[in-house]
């Protein structure tokens, strides 16, 4: 009964360097999602993903790229860290459909980034 | 485009007391779908409840009500006897159907300290 899970749950990088966080849920969801929280603020979509085979940019996309692996995986590649990328990231997947208890969004439990 | 407004950054709440917590959205989508989300301190997203665009009768989840008003585009939380386990920030979201892509952005939350 895993739901989301996220790795890594903390990761300190250097301006410049690159790496993905990476995304997985078991639960058949077709939609996925990436956000960013900020200290203090609300979450803003990074990218997200209607189905497996297709993605479309968010609220702040700059900076990143996505990739639907498959309908289980969806990961969040920075390319060249920024200090101005020092954020919480989360990934969420999407439950819809009434009789199964309504839409819903599950979280992972999130990714600490620093990028110095 | 779909804009989620959350004017109270800070409320305050005796314990036992009824609170509600503001929420206006603005789309052009006729099927949407409104989440209130639930932050505490340690970080994590919990799920609080959620209205659909067609749904006729509010939604409600124990303590959690959703007062959705569709002509003023509001869509209220009202917690009800208040507990101090209740201290958090919390984030109303919508999901859109625009060109068939469901993308849910959230507001900027509003910060609820229950006082004993």
């Amino acid at each position: 009964n895993a739901g989301v899970t996220q790795t890594p749950k903390f990761q300190v990088l250097k301006t410049g360097q690159s790496m993905t966080l990476q995304c997985a849920q078991d639960m058949n969801h077709n939609s996925m999602y990436w956000y960013r929280q900020d200290p203090g603020m609300g979450l803003r979509l990074i990218y997200y993903s209607a189905s497996e085979g297709t993605t479309d940019k968010g609220e702040v996309p700059n900076g990143y790229n996505v990739s639907r692996l498959n309908k289980r995986e969806f990961s969040l590649r920075l390319e060249s860290a920024a200090p101005s990328q020092t954020s919480v990231y989360f990934c969420a997947s999407r439950r819809t459909g009434q009789r199964l208890g309504g839409e819903k969004l599950f979280f992972g439990s999130g990714t600490q980034l620093s990028v110095l | 485009a779909q804009k989620i407004t959350q004017t109270q950054p800070g409320m305050f709440v005796q314990e036992k007391e009824a609170v509600t917590l503001d929420c206006t959205y603005d789309t052009s989508d006729q099927s949407y779908g409104l989440f209130w989300y639930k932050q505490p301190s340690s970080g994590e997203m919990i799920f609080l409840i959620y209205q659909g665009s067609y749904d006729e009768q509010n939604a409600t989840e124990g303590r959690y009500s959703l007062n959705f008003q569709k002509a003023r585009k509001s869509a209220n939380l009202v917690i009800s006897a208040s507990q101090l386990g209740d201290s958090a920030m919390y984030f109303c979201a919508m999901r859109g159907s625009s060109g068939g892509y469901q993308k849910v952005t959230f507001g900027t939350g509003t910060k609820l300290q229950v006082i004993p």
